[in-house]
């Protein structure tokens, strides 16, 4: 399989924990994004990377929440002291540069995360 | 912020109907992009759309960048059940070609 895969796919945590997500894209693509979705709307920008390089944070992405993609391939992202409101689907998506031809985004699955 | 309104908000059509819906900002997209998505699941790219007017299939798909830059189109056509789910339209910030935006999106239901 050479899409996008994330990890876990489900995640239910009570109120003040720390949680972790994975996203492994598709391996030639550089730039990796993180969106969040809530039941009625579309997929919400959150940051994105350039290699390993984290090019732009959301103003939705409060300072509990971190992202890294280390070595430019897989990326994590950390949600601190979770609290009801964090509840969602995290995606993950992944594209080529965008001076290339095209640069749709391919989505993983989701992680959809439950705070009790 | 920018945004990408879509309509309708949902559709409940027959097995076997055409199905329109079609997604307008107020601003120019050079992109527009549509994606469906099945519950629990990521959204997944049907068609992207690159030039004002073009016309694309993708199978029983068929969507259209409109003339204004300002409007997208999907068609379906002989709806099935598994055509069930969230139409998406995005396409990338206008100032910011990195970043997607999405609309809300359309439900659609096929009844029995």
């Amino acid at each position: 399989d050479t899409g996008v895969s994330q990890n876990p796919r489900h995640k239910i945590t009570k109120r003040g924990q720390n949680v972790t997500f994975r996203c492994d894209p598709i391996s030639e693509h550089n730039r990796l994004y993180w969106y969040r979705q809530t039941l009625g709307q579309g997929p919400e920008f959150l940051t994105y990377f350039q290699n390993e390089a984290q090019l732009e944070k959301s103003r939705l992405l409060s300072d509990r929440f971190s992202a890294e993609r280390p070595k430019g391939s897989f990326s994590t992202l950390e949600i601190q002291r979770t609290e009801q409101g964090d509840s969602a689907m995290y995606l993950c998506a992944s594209s080529s540069s965008p001076r290339d031809p095209s640069y749709e985004q391919y989505f993983g699955p989701g992680t959809r995360l439950t705070v009790t | 912020g920018q945004q990408l309104n879509q309509s309708p908000q949902s559709m409940f059509i027959q097995e076997g109907e055409d199905v329109s819906m079609n997604c307008t900002s107020s601003s120019i997209f050079n992109t527009w992009l549509w994606y469906k998505q099945d519950p629990g699941e990521g959204p997944v790219l049907l068609i992207a759309l690159y030039k004002a007017g073009e016309l694309t299939s993708n199978g029983r798909l068929t969507a259209q960048f409109g003339i204004t830059r300002k409007d997208s189109f999907l068609n379906i056509s002989a709806s099935i059940p598994s055509d069930v789910g969230i139409y998406f339209c995005a396409g990338p910030h206008p100032n910011r070609d990195d970043k997607i935006i999405f609309g809300k999106g359309t439900r659609l239901h096929i009844l029995p």
